[in-house]
């Protein structure tokens, strides 16, 4: 069963819209952690945010927030005014105390922002 | 030094060949990783080096032979490849074994088999 759901496989937003990415994950380990990448054209993928299971205050990070709900298992991330920058494949990721530094990687959302 | 590096960018590669791709840290993280990643996929675990032991091999064919000389380098070395192996490989590392590390990834190698 897939443990991380990213449900949206492509997006496109004009310029300075606001945009939501949506990661649902199942768990039945009580301590977990949840990760958010960019992956951009060049193929890096860059850390954005690690949330554990045991903090669920919001974020914010510049143009950049997430939304942490244990009730939904959801761990949304939300692009304030996009830019052409923001243009990526983003990945939401889950790790497990039981299994360690094994990550589980959604199947990514493309973002593609239009200027 | 916060960066993984990662070489050749590129790699074109036939079917008898013998290549090695090289990963990078200076970081002193402990753990290090290959990832295959097919496009429009996500990474997929292929290796797991623990403090210079390999921890996990997800079945992984033969033909693909990881090695870490030591706590900084990482090594992928190829061998017969098939076609469809042709795939960005990332290396990533992390500060220790827990879960609550975060994966810092390199640049990638894009891989082409002919």
């Amino acid at each position: 069963a897939q443990k991380v759901t990213q449900a949206q496989t492509e997006i496109s937003v004009v310029e300075k819209e606001d945009v939501t990415l949506d990661c649902v994950y199942e768990t039945r380990d009580t301590t977990y952690y949840l990760f958010w990448y960019k992956q951009p054209p060049s193929g890096e993928l860059v850390f954005l945010i690690r949330r554990n299971s045991f903090d669920e205050q919001n974020e914010i990070s510049g143009r950049y927030s997430w939304n942490f709900q244990k009730s939904t298992s959801s761990f949304n991330f939300t692009i304030t005014a996009s830019q052409v920058v923001d243009s990526a494949v983003y990945f939401c990721a889950l790790s497990e105390m039981n299994t360690g530094n094994q990550f589980y990687f959604g199947t990514g959302t493309s973002l593609t922002v239009i200027p | 030094d916060t960066e993984v590096t990662q070489t050749p960018k590129h790699l074109v590669m036939g079917m008898t060949n013998k290549k090695s791709l090289k990963c990078e840290q200076h970081m002193g993280h402990r753990a290090m990783y290959w990832y295959k990643q097919k496009a429009k996929k996500p990474p997929e675990l292929m290796f797991v080096y623990s403090y210079e032991k390999l921890s996990i091999n997800e079945s992984v064919p033969s033909r693909f032979s990881p090695e870490c000389p030591n706590s900084s380098l990482l090594n992928l070395h190829l061998h017969a490849l098939q076609p469809e192996d042709s795939a960005l490989y990332l290396c990533a590392s992390s500060p220790g074994t827990s879960s609550y590390n975060e994966q810092f990834f390199g640049p990638g190698t894009r891989l082409t088999v002919l």
